[in-house]
């Protein structure tokens, strides 16, 4: 159980252009879900919060505007990186939260994205 | 505030031979800690994680961990070290004020020797 997945694992892009990311978690439901970005050899950084039917909160220094986060669905939230440059380039992973009681504190995390921007 | 300390970037053991990872944490109040192992090119999965029940947590591939709040200590262990165990490891720990958010350590990648 609790299994989430992304789509795209691998993404390739010119600059300037857009990228969508999707986290799905597979077989329960997310009331949260959060967005982490991963330089090479280095930690996570989380990103953003994305709770279902409302709007992200960002960490600081993260912008919004750049990193759209939609969160349509209980088991569904999008990343899009808006006008894409090289040094957006990195590794993004989701992880969600279940939405049953007593399992809030864990976050299980998808498999990433490997966004290259060219 | 909350944040996790890995001491050691780097472990090396031969295969066989104990495996120790350290974690220690601030938090300001009763924390939850975690260990998750990260293969290359690959998300985060869950090792196990401390919740405030037993202090002496058991997990998957025969890991453990100990929490000792005087030490502000969660040390992971594995009596003997397997081959499929050479990943990256993190350390995080999250609060239920801050709505659960992990903060991570900065990892300790573990190699091991044939």
């Amino acid at each position: 159980g609790a299994v989430v997945s992304q789509h795209p694992s691998r993404v390739i892009c010119k600059s300037g252009t857009s990228v969508k990311i999707e986290c799905r978690s597979l077989d329960f439901q997310a009331t949260t879900m959060f967005w982490y970005r991963q330089f090479p050899k280095q930690s996570l950084m989380l990103m953003a919060t994305s709770n279902e039917g409302s709007k992200a909160t960002y960490e600081q220094g993260v912008e919004k505007d750049k990193f759209l986060i939609n969160h349509a669905s209980l088991t569904l939230s999008t990343l899009t990186v808006t006008s894409a440059h090289p040094e957006d380039s990195s590794f993004y992973i989701c992880s969600a939260r279940e939405r049953l009681a007593g399992t809030q504190e864990t976050q299980y995390f998808g498999p990433g994205t490997r966004l290259l921007v060219l | 505030a909350q944040s996790v300390t890995q001491l050691g970037s780097h472990v090396s053991v031969s295969e066989g031979a104990l495996v120790l990872l350290r974690c220690n944490y601030s938090s300001s109040v009763p924390p939850y800690l975690f260990w998750y192992v990260q293969y290359p090119n690959q998300g985060l999965q869950l090792l196990l994680k401390y919740t405030s029940a037993a202090t002496l947590v058991k997990g998957i591939n025969g890991f453990e961990a100990e929490f000792k709040k005087s030490e502000t200590s969660f040390h992971l262990t594995k009596p003997s070290a397997h081959m499929s165990d050479a990943a990256e490891y993190f350390c995080a720990v999250s609060e239920t004020g801050r709505d659960y958010k992990l903060s991570f350590g900065a990892g300790t990648t573990v190699t091991v020797r044939a």
